[in-house]
């Protein structure tokens, strides 16, 4: 039981690369998150998923994109990176159950750098 | 919306004195509110979480947290910190019902002195 996997751990692009982060899970959750982290902010919400096939904007989703094509995995989308993209990319996970809340579970992170 | 609040940034304690974190929070409904830690390369960690009933909760570790309704705060303590605590420390607030969204205060990093 891996828990929370993200691919690649670290990528350097340059400014109008693009990429595709990975996050994969093994608990069968149904909900899935991106987070970014930069220093002094926290985890910014950028997308999140209710189920496979649907996607939704969090907090900053400006400059990505995500797809659910299967449950397990969560797809991040860069089209053309900047570098106010560079930072640290979390992707968490979740189980649902009506009208409680469920502990997010996360992976080790992507450490972006674009320059 | 929600937001928090982790007013100190840095914290620096020596090993085996205690700890508070402070956490202020803004939401208009009663809130979930969560600790989580991240050692230095790693994801992030459930500490404890809140959601209702007895307003001190217990975490792992030896963590516990108090919610104050009347100050919108939810603080972390340790009543005796180890070398091992060190790292950055966060508290979230939750939106139920919507994706079980967290909202994440900036974070509070801790140095421990040996």
């Amino acid at each position: 039981n891996a828990g929370v996997t993200q691919t690649p751990k670290f990528r350097v692009l340059k400014t109008g690369q693009s990429m595709t982060l990975l996050c994969a899970q093994d608990m069968n959750h149904e909900y899935m998150y991106w987070y970014r982290q930069d220093p002094g902010m926290g985890l910014r919400l950028i997308h999140y998923s209710v189920g496979e096939g649907t996607t939704a904007k969090g907090e900053v989703p400006d400059g990505y994109n995500v797809s659910r094509l299967k449950k397990q995995n969560f797809l991040l989308g860069l089209e053309s990176a900047a570098p106010s993209q560079t930072s640290v990319y979390f992707c968490a996970s979740s189980s649902s159950t009506s009208g409680m809340w469920e502990t997010q579970y996360f992976g080790p992170g992507t450490r972006l750098l674009v320059l | 919306a929600q937001s928090v609040t982790q007013p100190d940034i840095h914290i620096t304690v020596s090993e085996g004195a205690s700890l508070e974190l402070r956490c202020n929070y803004s939401y208009g409904a009663t809130p979930y509110l969560f600790w989580y830690v991240q050692s230095p390369g790693q994801g992030l960690q459930l500490l404890l979480k809140y959601f209702s009933g007895d307003t001190l909760v217990q975490g792992i570790k030896g963590f516990e947290a108090e919610f104050k309704r009347s100050q919108s705060s939810f603080n972390l303590r340790k009543p005796s910190v180890h070398w091992s605590d060190a790292a950055e420390y966060f508290c979230a607030v939750g939106v139920p019902n919507a994706g079980n969204m967290l909202t994440f205060g900036g974070g509070t990093r801790l140095m421990v002195k040996p």
